[in-house]
């Protein structure tokens, strides 16, 4: 059976702190790693790895799948109380995303 | 442009009662999605359509239906509706033609069965 599983479940921290968020995955036969961010309502896309070892980077954001390994990585450096979300990691496999349970990231001011 | 409409945006049930969840996209994507996020489960599968006329069951279908008429619309019908229904439904869809694309959500449904 296909399993996602973040890391830790929540997190709190302060303005200017770095965070890495994990996602680990027992998934066979993906095609991608999605990672999507959830504030109050609809989840938003932030990243999409097709490629083990290779980094995508957006601004203080950068990820990266390690497929030997089973796993991938947030990075949020200096943090904004604006990156109070939800974090959501999903294999696509088949077309469905098979998501984690989260990682409820709290930035303090 | 609007994306993914869902509506209601939050809606309170009597146990045992009929109730249609509406989704409609205008972004003619092939394929659809209807996740129910539960605190603690993150987002779990119910049913998808990958082209109009064609559904298929997801992780969690018990209790639900769904139809694909045409390719703007994804209705999620729960026949009868139970306490354990309560949670709050995403609408989703994505162009599958193309490969490695993302998924874009609606605004979701809060739904509290009494």
């Amino acid at each position: 059976e296909d399993k996602v599983v973040q890391s830790p479940l929540s997190l709190v921290v302060h303005e200017g702190d770095t965070v890495t968020l994990n996602c680990s995955y027992e998934v066979t036969n993906f095609r991608s790693l999605l990672w999507y961010k959830q504030e109050k309502k609809a989840p938003t896309f932030l990243f999409m790895l097709t490629s083990s070892g290779i980094e995508k980077k957006s601004g203080r954001l950068s990820s990266i799948l390690d497929k030997k390994e089973l796993f991938s990585i947030l990075n949020i450096t200096a943090t904004q109380t604006g990156d109070s979300a939800i974090y959501l990691c999903a294999p696509k496999k088949g077309g469905k995303l098979i998501f984690g349970q989260g990682t409820e990231l709290s930035v303090k001011p | 442009i609007a994306g993914i409409t869902q509506a209601p945006t939050s809606q309170i049930l009597a146990a045992g009662r009929r109730m249609t969840l509406r989704c409609t996209q205008d972004m003619r994507h092939n394929a659809m999605y209807w996740y129910r996020q539960d605190l603690g489960l993150g987002l779990r599968l119910i049913h998808y359509s990958n082209t109009a006329g064609t559904t298929g069951k997801g992780e969690v279908p018990d209790g639900y239906s769904v139809s694909r008429a045409n390719t703007d619309d994804f209705p999620l019908t729960l026949a009868s509706a139970v306490p354990s229904q309560t949670s709050v439904y995403f609408c989703a869809s994505s162009d599958s033609t193309k490969s490695n694309t993302e998924a874009f959500f609606g605004q979701g449904t809060r739904l509290t069965v009494v």
